[in-house]
This record gives C-alpha cells, sequence and structure tokens, in this order.
C-alpha cells in the first residue's frame, strides 16, 4: 500500500492560518470518514489532533480543524502560534481494512 | 488516564527476531472498545503502521511486513507484544504502541485512529 500524499513542508507567520493537504484514492481517503491527524514535536510520540475527518479529542485547541472533498482530507491550523510548530501525519483507515500514514509534513512557524 | 508503556532489547543482531511488549496501565486491554497496535518510525522518516489486535486475539497487520510480523495479546498481564522476524537494517526505527479506537460495520469490525500513544522505544538492528 503506497503512502498517502501530503506536501514535504509548509510555513506561516505567527497569526496566520495554513492548511496541509492529505491526498489518497477512494479506496482510502475518499471512501472512508476515518481520516486522523497527528502533531509529532522533535523527539516525542504523536498526539491525536483530528479524528473521523472533523472531530477534535478533548483538550486539543479548537485552531486545529479537519475537513475532507473527495480524496483529499485537510487540516487547517489557524492563529499559528510557534508551539504548532512540528510535523504532521495524516492517516486513513482502508478498503483492505488496514490503516495507512501519510508521508508527513514539517510545519515551520516563521 | 490510560497509559501505554514499550519495552524490549533495544539491539537486535541482522536476520534475528525484534521482541517488544506494551504494558497498559490505567484501563483494561479486554475493553471491547479498542484495538491495540504497533506503528514504527526510521530514524529521521515518516510513520508506518506495523499492525493491530483486539483482545480476543484477532489481527490486522500490513501488508507489507505481515510474513514477518506476530502481534499477541496476553490479558493476563494487561500487555500486547510484537516479534518481527528476519530483521535487517531497514527495520531500525522508534517502535510505538497505541490504542485504537474500534469501529464496526455490520458484522465486521477494525482499528482506526491512534490515542493514546506510548513514548516509544528504539529498535536497532546492528551486529
Amino acid at each position: 500500500q503506497s503512502a498517502l500524499t501530503q506536501p514535504a513542508s509548509v510555513s506561516g507567520s505567527p497569526g496566520q492560518s495554513i492548511t496541509i493537504s492529505c491526498t489518497g484514492t477512494s479506496s482510502d481517503v475518499g471512501g472512508y470518514n476515518y481520516v486522523s491527524w497527528y502533531q509529532q514535536h522533535p523527539g516525542k510520540a504523536p498526539k491525536l489532533m483530528i479524528y473521523d475527518v472533523s472531530n477534535r479529542p478533548s483538550g486539543v485547541s479548537n485552531r486545529f480543524s479537519g475537513s475532507k472533498s473527495g480524496n483529499t482530507a485537510s487540516l487547517t491550523i489557524s492563529g499559528l502560534q510557534a508551539e504548532d510548530e512540528a510535523d504532521y501525519y495524516c492517516s486513513s483507515y482502508t478498503s483492505s481494512s488496514t490503516l495507512i500514514f501519510g508521508g508527513g509534513t514539517k510545519l515551520t512557524v516563521l | 488516564q490510560l497509559q501505554l508503556q514499550e519495552s524490549g532489547p533495544g539491539l537486535v543482531q541482522p536476520s534475528e527476531t525484534l521482541s517488544l511488549t506494551c504494558t497498559v496501565s490505567g484501563g483494561s486491554i479486554s475493553s471491547g472498545t479498542y484495538y491495540w497496535g504497533w506503528i514504527r518510525q526510521p530514524p529521521g522518516k515518516g510513520l508506518e503502521w506495523i499492525g493491530s489486535i483486539y483482545y480476543s486475539g484477532s489481527t490486522y497487520y500490513n501488508p507489507s511486513l505481515k510474513s514477518r510480523v506476530i502481534i499477541l495479546v496476553d490479558t493476563s498481564k494487561n500487555q500486547f507484544s510484537l516479534q518481527l522476524g528476519s530483521v535487517t537494517a531497514a527495520d531500525t526505527a522508534v517502535y510505538y504502541c497505541a490504542r485504537s479506537r474500534k469501529y464496526c460495520s455490520g458484522v465486521s469490525c477494525y482499528p482506526a485512529r491512534f490515542d493514546p500513544w506510548g513514548q516509544g522505544t528504539l529498535g536497532t538492528v546492528s551486529s
């Protein structure tokens, strides 16, 4: 199974909004509403930020939001803060009863 | 609060088997609401799902690793384990265990989303 496609890097200034895309196929992202997003700071374990396309776990800032259109899911971070600088990964359930991750996106806060 | 902790030898010889255990505390591994999974991350690279197990022993594996992977559960110890055989340097990675929410559609159930995660343990394959 091939990894979901994410941009290698994105950047933004404090206070701005950025969007990270995650492109798959109709067999994964497009076929199920089981897309999740993870934030990973250097040397730390990933943290769930969004699940089921657009739901936020308790304790996650409402500056983080998720959406999906066709085979592409998106993570939007509004009001960028320095602490948002991290790697972000998307994940999806697939029609083969497996789970697949994106290649990861490095977010730089300028 | 649920916590997961990985443990196991940090160094494995090429062609041998990497064996790791994940101990769950603050909750029961026998909860019918969750699967329990392994994910790895080679140094400087992205995340790769290895597989997931239900407390009953039902498993799902990454097809690219399936021939070399065994995931087992021990409900009496509230633990689940990973065995990865015939390892090479390409298997060097940080190995994470995590809880997965169970989703069902009709009679089929499967894992999705990982939360929380263990802190991870580095498994190095080297002679």
